[in-house]
């Protein structure tokens, strides 16, 4: 799977928009961008995740470049609940078949706080 | 309700008293994993299951071990457990062919004295 980058931390006003970014400059053609979140040592929740086109769900978006070598995650109106650790993982659809590990590498990500 | 559960929630022990981390899902998923987070780490898989009697090993396997006689359940099992075990555990799962819908367990804060 390729290796992601993101900022260590980010502050965001409660109500304002977060906008979480992402590097994945190693991304093939068949991975995956997905989203998670950990709430203080809480079990990590899937957010989001895209191949190509730009997502939207009920928590987030997603927007991924052109070139797919980034992405942002976005949530709309952040509210003091939403402050996580938010991680931006790659991941490539194996096959089943070749018995190889549908896993997630998770890296350090981003601590999101939300400021009242 | 949908959930993973794991057992105990904090486990304080003492090095090389042989310990089991229980993980239970009500979903009826095939794919189980375990996870460990140490600060700066990040989080790492140890094992993981496909399902039923078909396990493997995951990034930091060394000195853990796993079964998976049904599908419901995934014990953690740490046969001669040292200090540098201190973590906090995480079990997950999810279908197979849907990925994204993982389920992760409340975790496990283990001590190792």
């Amino acid at each position: 799977d390729a290796k992601t980058t993101q900022p260590p931390s980010m502050d965001c006003a409660e109500g304002r928009a977060a906008n979480l970014p992402c590097n994945h400059s190693t991304i093939s053609g068949n991975e995956y961008v997905y989203w998670y979140r950990q709430i203080h040592s809480q079990g990590p929740q899937y957010i989001i995740h895209g191949l190509k086109n730009n997502e939207t769900n009920e928590m987030a978006s997603l927007i991924i470049t052109e070139d797919r070598k980034s992405s942002t995650l976005i949530l709309p109106h952040a509210t003091l609940r939403d402050t996580a650790v938010y991680y931006c993982i790659v991941r490539a659809d194996y096959e089943i078949s070749s018995g190889s590990a549908r896993q997630l590498t998770f890296g350090s990500g981003t601590q999101l706080t939300v400021l009242p | 309700e949908a959930q993973v559960t794991q057992n105990p929630r904090y486990l304080i022990t003492v090095t090389g008293k042989k310990l089991t981390v229980t993980c239970s899902q009500n979903m009826n998923h095939e794919y189980m994993s375990w996870y460990r987070q140490d600060p700066g780490l990040g989080l790492r898989q140890i094992y993981y299951s496909m399902n039923v009697e078909v396990t493997d090993k995951g990034d930091v396997p060394e000195g853990y071990k796993v079964s998976r006689k049904e599908k419901r359940n995934f014990p953690l099992i740490l046969e001669s457990p040292s200090p540098n075990q201190t973590s906090l555990y995480f079990c997950a799962s999810s279908p197979l062919f849907d990925f994204d819908t993982q389920y992760f367990g409340p975790g496990t804060r283990l001590t190792v004295l």
